[in-house]
């Protein structure tokens, strides 16, 4: 039982390129959620999916898309990266649907993205 | 809109010594209170929440934390800090009514030392 996977660990870009990191959890949740942190910030939520084929912006969304594959699986796409997309990047899963405030999240490794 | 605050970017703590990390909220409705730790280059990890009920909560690693409704608050506590308690701490708040997304604080470093 692996929980919440995230890959690639590192990722260096240059502005313009894109990439998409990826998330899959084996937990059998139906939300899934992604999240950035960054120094003295905390952390705030990019987007979310409260269950299998729909997903929801969050807090900061912009310059970002997502795409719930399965039930599994929730990727997220940076089309033309910058460097204030410069971050680590958290995926997160949660038993129900994201309208239950009191569900426990369940956090992946992070994917560590630098913007050049 | 909601929002949390941990008024402290660190807390140093000789080992042996009760710690206490702070944490205030804003939310209208009822709250949903959590603390997450992060220890270096690995994802949050889940200490406890609060959802209703008994106002001490008690979690993972001896940890426990009271939510004071009049105060606002849900401050983490342990009665007798270790080295390995070292980390960053988060607290987060959601509410119960509306789209119920966690909202965290800036996070608190603790340090103990030995």
């Amino acid at each position: 039982n692996a929980g919440v996977t995230q890959t690639p660990k590192f990722q260096v870009l240059k502005t313009g390129q894109s990439m998409t990191l990826q998330c899959a959890q084996d937990m059998n949740h139906n939300s899934m959620y992604w999240y950035r942190q960054d120094p003295g910030m905390g952390l705030r939520l990019i987007y979310y999916s409260a269950s299998e084929g729909t997903t929801d912006k969050g807090e900061v969304p912009n310059g970002y898309n997502v795409s719930r594959l399965n039930k599994r699986e929730f990727s997220l796409r940076l089309e033309s990266a910058a460097p204030s997309q410069t971050s680590v990047y958290f995926c997160a899963s949660s038993e129900r649907g994201a309208s239950w405030g009191t569900d426990t999240q369940y956090f992946g490794p992070g994917t560590r993205l630098t913007v050049l | 809109a909601q929002s949390v605050a941990q008024p402290e970017d660190q807390v140093n703590v000789a080992e042996g010594n009760p710690l206490t990390v702070k944490c205030t909220y804003s939310v209208s409705g009822n709250p949903y209170l959590f603390w997450y730790v992060q220890y270096p280059n690995r994802g949050l990890q889940f200490l406890l929440k609060y959802i209703t009920g008994d106002n001490l909560v008690k979690g993972s690693y001896g940890f426990e934390a009271e939510f004071n409704k009049s105060q606002t608050s849900f401050h983490l506590k342990k009665p007798s800090a270790l080295v390995s308690d070292s980390a960053l701490y988060f607290c987060a708040v959601a509410k119960d009514t509306g789209r119920r997304a966690l909202t965290f604080g800036s996070g608190t470093r603790l340090q103990v030392q030995p």
